[in-house]
């Protein structure tokens, strides 16, 4: 159980473009919804928490006219990097809360790597 | 701004043996701790979590809670080299309930020789 899927794993784009990362719980329903960033040898970051119907809230820092974050449902929320840059090149991995174990434990996507050329 | 604190190592742990990992974190408040193995490339997996003083033990792995030291630590009891990992320590932002993302270490790379 608890299993967070996310797509694509990869992606490689054009400085300019824009970039959606889906991230979906898959057995169980996450009414909150978290985004991170890690770069080489560095910790994740969080970029922001998703609840389901709301707008999202962002950490210090981040940009939220540039990472939308749109959590439709409770299986699914989205994030879409707006005008990439290399400098946006980074893994970027979702969690979601619940699924039992306690009501705080987070589950995480495997992930999705960006690479802005 | 919460911090969390970890020895980046590498910590280097001959097979078989107990490898001993710490945290230190600066926020007073703080209720719920959790320990991540994260391979290379790939994401955090979770280990344990720890909400109350004391040991919790599930298998190979206990996690240890000193809310008044401000300390979490993690051992891993007959170590095997498909240990070898970055450990990450993490705490929830806020009080608790879920609403609040985590506060990662740096992590501690573990290495289990043969």
């Amino acid at each position: 159980g608890a299993v967070v899927s996310q797509h694509p794993s990869w992606v490689i784009c054009k400085s300019g473009t824009s970039v959606k990362i889906e991230c979906r719980s898959l057995d169980f329903q996450a009414t909150t919804m978290f985004w991170y960033r890690q770069f080489p040898k560095q910790s994740l970051m969080l970029m922001a928490t998703s609840n389901e119907g709301s707008k999202a809230t962002y950490e210090q820092g981040v940009e939220k006219d540039k990472f939308l974050i749109n959590h439709a449902s409770l299986t699914l929320s989205t994030l879409t990097v707006t005008s990439a840059h290399p400098e946006d090149s980074s893994f970027y991995i979702c969690s979601a809360r619940g699924g039992g174990r306690g009501a705080d434990t987070q589950y995480f996507g495997p992930g999705t790597r960006l690479t802005v050329l | 701004q919460k911090e969390v604190e970890q020895n980046s190592g590498p910590l280097s742990v001959p097979e078989g043996a107990i490898a001993s990992l710490n945290c230190t974190y600066s926020d007073r408040v703080s209720q719920s701790f959790f320990w991540y193995r994260q391979y290379s490339g790939k994401s955090p997996e979770l280990i344990m979590s720890i909400y109350s003083n004391g040991d919790k033990e599930d298998g190979r792995f206990t996690a240890q809670l000193n809310k008044a030291s401000q300390y979490v630590s993690l051992l891993i009891r007959d170590s095997q080299p498909s240990d070898s990992a970055t450990y990450l320590c993490a705490v929830i932002n806020g009080g608790g309930g879920g609403a609040d993302g985590l506060t990662f270490g740096k992590g501690t790379h573990l290495i289990i020789q043969p």
